[in-house]
């Protein structure tokens, strides 16, 4: 069982330029998410989704958008990338729709870097 | 709104020694704590978590972690270091927010865990 995946594993992008993140998971999971790291600001919620075809904003969502198509797919868009989105993409998932106390588990990340 | 602050950048152990890695949060309601923990160019991978019962809550790699209420703290322990601990450490909480479930992160603390 691979757990989650995401490519690519790094990217260097120009400003200006359309990227999307892929993620991808295979425990039937409900929900998925997606976060960013930066340094000392901790792992930040874009966009998540509770089940397919549902999608909800993040703390942080300006510049970035989502896609729930189906359970296994979570793709993350920037449609204009800018540099302060330099950053470590982290995509999640859990069990449950809204299970509180379910256990989030990550893929091994993305990290962009923007130009 | 919920929040975690993990008071520590870093935290410096001799292996053998026991270690302490503090988290404390604020959150309305029953807070459901977790602890991740991150190696090098890897994604968070899922320590232990506090739900209800017990306080004191057992996890992988020989840790645990103590929910103090009246506190509102759950710091992560370990009574003997090991140098492969040294990773950098996320305290999370969760409550509800709407129909999402929201996991807020701390900043992480840094162990560094020397022979």
């Amino acid at each position: 069982i691979a757990g989650i995946t995401q490519a690519p594993t790094s990217q260097i992008l120009a400003a200006g330029r359309r990227m999307t993140l892929r993620c991808t998971q295979d425990m039937r999971h409900n929900a998925m998410y997606w976060y960013r790291q930066d340094l000392g600001l901790g792992l930040r919620l874009i966009h998540y989704s509770n089940t397919a075809g549902t999608t909800g904003k993040g703390e942080v969502p300006d510049g970035y958008s989502v896609s729930r198509a189906n359970t296994d797919d979570f793709p993350l868009t920037l449609a204009s990338a800018v540099p302060s989105q330099t950053s470590v993409y982290f995509c999640a998932s859990s069990e449950r729709t809204g299970g509180e106390t379910d256990t989030q588990y990550f893929g091994p990340g993305t990290r962009l870097t923007v130009l | 709104a919920q929040s975690v602050a993990q008071p520590e950048d870093q935290v410096n152990v001799a292996e053998g020694n026991p270690l302490t890695v503090k988290c404390t949060y604020s959150v309305s309601g029953n807070p459901y704590l977790f602890w991740y923990v991150q190696y090098p160019n890897r994604g968070l991978q899922f320590l232990l978590k506090y739900i209800t019962g017990d306080n004191l809550v057992k996890g992988s790699y020989g840790f645990e972690a103590e929910f103090n209420k009246s506190q509102t703290s759950f710091h992560l322990k370990k009574p003997s270091a090991l140098v492969s601990d040294s990773a950098l450490y996320f305290c999370a909480v969760r409550a509800r927010t709407g129909t999402a479930s929201k996991l807020t992160f701390g900043t992480g603390t840094r162990l560094q865990v020397t022979l």
